[in-house]
Formats: C-alpha cells, sequence, structure tokens
C-alpha cells in the first residue's frame, strides 16, 4: 500500500517569512495530493489540492509543487501569518472514484507574531 | 457546500457498553464515507472505508465485529464502538466524498471524542 512521510515533524517561522513541508510518497500509481489544516480541537479542513497533471498550483499565499518522478510534494506558504498556525497534513492517492487517501504524520507549525 | 455533521462531540462511557456515532452529509450525497482514528498529536489512521449500500472495507489491524460500521443511505453513516474499553479511547472522525466531479476530495466532521472508563 501507499506509505506517505512528511517533514519537519515541527516547524516554527517569523510571522512573513515562508514556511515549506515536504512530503515524499511510495505508490507511483498515486495522482492525487491534498494538504489538509487541522487547528487544534477542530477538523481537518483541506487547503490545496494538487493532481498528476500538473506540476504547481497556486492559491494566495499557498503553493504545492510535485514531482512525480522523485515521488515528492511540498506545501509553500508565504508571508506567514499568527492564524496559519496549526498542524497541517499532507496525503496521498488515487483519484477516479471512491479511492481512499494515506495521510502523512503530520507538521505543527508555529508562527511566531 | 460540502458540510460533514457528526454525533455526538463527546461521549464518556463505561467500559463494556457501546457507543453508536453518526456522520451525515449535510448538502451533498456522499457515496463514499471514510472513518478515522487520531490519537493526541498523531495522524488520521484510516479504519474502513464506507459506501453506500455495501459493506465496509476495513484496513488491516481494525476489527470489523468491533467497529460496527453501516451506510444504509446517502447522507449517514454510523460507527459502532462494541463493547468499548479504555484502550478504545480516541478521537473518531469520519469523512465523506461528493458524489459530484472531485470525487476523491473528503471532507471531514467535526470529530467524537471517545472516553470509557
Amino acid at each position: 500500500g501507499e506509505n506517505v512521510e512528511q517533514h519537519p515533524s515541527t516547524l516554527s517561522v517569523q510571522e512573513g517569512d515562508s514556511a515549506v513541508i515536504k512530503c515524499t510518497y511510495s505508490d507511483s500509481a498515486s495522482n492525487y495530493f491534498p494538504w489538509y489544516k487541522q487547528e487544534l480541537g477542530k477538523r481537518p479542513q483541506l487547503i490545496i489540492d494538487i493532481r498528476s497533471n500538473v506540476g504547481e498550483k497556486k492559491d494566495q499565499r499557498i503553493a504545492v509543487t510535485l514531482n512525480k518522478t522523485a515521488k515528492h510534494f511540498s506545501l509553500h506558504i508565504t508571508e506567514t501569518q499568527p492564524e496559519d498556525s496549526a498542524v497541517y497534513f499532507c496525503a496521498a492517492g488515487v483519484s477516479g472514484g471512491y479511492q481512499k487517501v494515506t495521510f502523512g504524520t503530520g507538521t505543527k507549525l508555529q508562527v511566531i507574531p | 457546500g460540502a458540510v460533514v455533521s457528526q454525533h455526538p462531540s463527546w461521549v464518556i462511557c463505561k467500559s463494556g457498553t457501546s457507543v453508536k456515532i453518526e456522520c451525515r452529509s449535510l448538502d451533498f450525497q456522499a457515496t463514499t464515507m471514510f472513518w478515522y482514528r487520531q490519537f493526541p498529536k498523531q495522524s488520521l489512521m484510516l479504519m474502513a472505508t464506507s459506501n453506500e449500500g455495501s459493506k465496509a472495507t476495513y484496513e488491516q489491524g481494525v476489527e470489523k465485529d468491533k467497529f460496527l460500521i453501516n451506510h444504509a443511505s446517502l447522507t449517514l453513516s454510523t460507527l459502532t464502538v462494541t463493547s468499548a474499553h479504555p484502550e478504545d479511547s480516541s478521537f473518531y472522525i469520519c469523512s465523506a466524498s461528493n458524489s459530484g466531479r472531485w470525487q476523491e476530495t473528503q471532507y471531514f466532521g467535526p470529530g467524537t471524542r471517545l472516553l470509557v472508563l
């Protein structure tokens, strides 16, 4: 099955700096890579996703890059703000009909004001 | 859109009792629902995948007779923890996939915190 590794486990940045979280996956069949943000005590919320037909996707301060050859993908947050502080999970799976995804171990991001 | 509710939000029960958790998609039809377990400061561990009208698919190591899943309609799935024990105490969270275009996108419920005494 799929195995997703995520690094770092914790990340502290100064407000305004950029944050990068990296994930690797093992199953070359995976073609769907969502990122979720989970604030303390709350549900995970999808913040961005990417499919394997593109190498990069951007939504305001958030961007995700995908390298299928190397089987890794990354989340980039620019101009970080205190409200970006949360746990971020990457995931990998196969799209096209009710397929599960495998989650990474999570990265706790702390943005220091 | 794509709102998922979960009930109850928290429950305390005695060891040996059964607990039922409901997961509802409020504004969309969810052909597939997923049940996860999350321990403090850990990732989401998939327990089972539930498709409407069919038996759930359990992940390796998850006892299907202990964690009963029913997905009788396109908006409701239930997880019953039978004969709960203290080691079953955890945060249980469901997610639902919209049967529309982006079928793989999962929308999560708020979770149910279970404490077994």
